[in-house]
């Protein structure tokens, strides 16, 4: 069956360092592939989305990678800072249909001052 | 503040129940989409709705059904409760109809308590 992995255990990282989360996957073939950051208690906000045939995105200090080779994606936050502590999700889909998003279960990244 | 916005923010009910949410998409959005997040499943999705149509369904229950009105709002109505429905049920919006490609705003969610 199709399986998303993300770090299971907390990501501590030191400000001002830069934060690569995992996101694999097995059994799938993704079109397309977002990236999420979930605060407690609040409901997710969309960072960035790459397609299969892009091997990289960037936005101000996000970078995603997509090798669907490894089936992999990795995420990277460079300068991290205390705010971008929080959940970060990774979603897959076949295609473009909502009925084809699959979740990670989240990696929680902290940022120590 | 993403501009979707979800009611109640706390819903405590028991099991064998029924219970509306609701969610008001932002303003000019015409797909609305529902969520699922709990601690063992993780975020799912659950049935988008496209002015008024239902667009794509997941693994959304029989006993849960949801609708889109003429204004837009949409409701998620989940009846014969059982504890195992308790969640986090978040509503989305995004402009079109694309499902992934669209950016999806989320609400701040419903908490579902089932006991």
């Amino acid at each position: 069956s199709q399986k998303i992995e993300q770090n299971s255990e907390a990501l501590n990282i030191q400000e001002g360092k830069t934060a690569t989360l995992t996101c694999n996957y097995t059994n799938y073939s993704p079109a397309y592939l977002q990236w999420y950051r979930q605060d407690p208690g609040r409901g997710p906000v969309f960072l960035l989305l790459i397609r299969e045939n892009e091997k990289e995105k960037r936005k101000e200090r996000l970078k995603v990678t997509f090798d669907t080779t490894l089936k992999q994606s990795l995420f990277h936050i460079t300068a991290s800072q205390p705010a971008d502590s929080a959940t970060y999700l990774c979603a897959l889909a076949g295609d473009s249909s909502a009925s084809k998003i699959i979740f990670g279960s989240g990696t929680r990244l902290s940022i120590r001052p | 503040d993403s501009g979707v916005t979800q009611t109640p923010k706390h819903l405590i009910t028991a099991t064998g129940q029924r219970v509306t949410l609701r969610c008001s998409p932002r303003s000019g959005d015409l797909s609305v989409y529902w969520y699922q997040q709990s601690l063992d499943q993780g975020l799912q999705f659950l049935i988008q709705y496209y002015n008024g149509e239902e667009r794509a369904k997941g693994n959304i229950l029989e006993r849960f059904s949801a609708q889109q009105f003429p204004d837009l709002h949409s409701e998620l109505n989940l009846s014969s409760l059982e504890l195992g429905d308790s969640a986090l049920y978040f509503c989305a919006s995004s402009v079109e109809a694309g499902g992934i490609t669209d950016t999806q705003y989320f609400g701040p969610g419903t908490r579902l308590t089932v006991l």
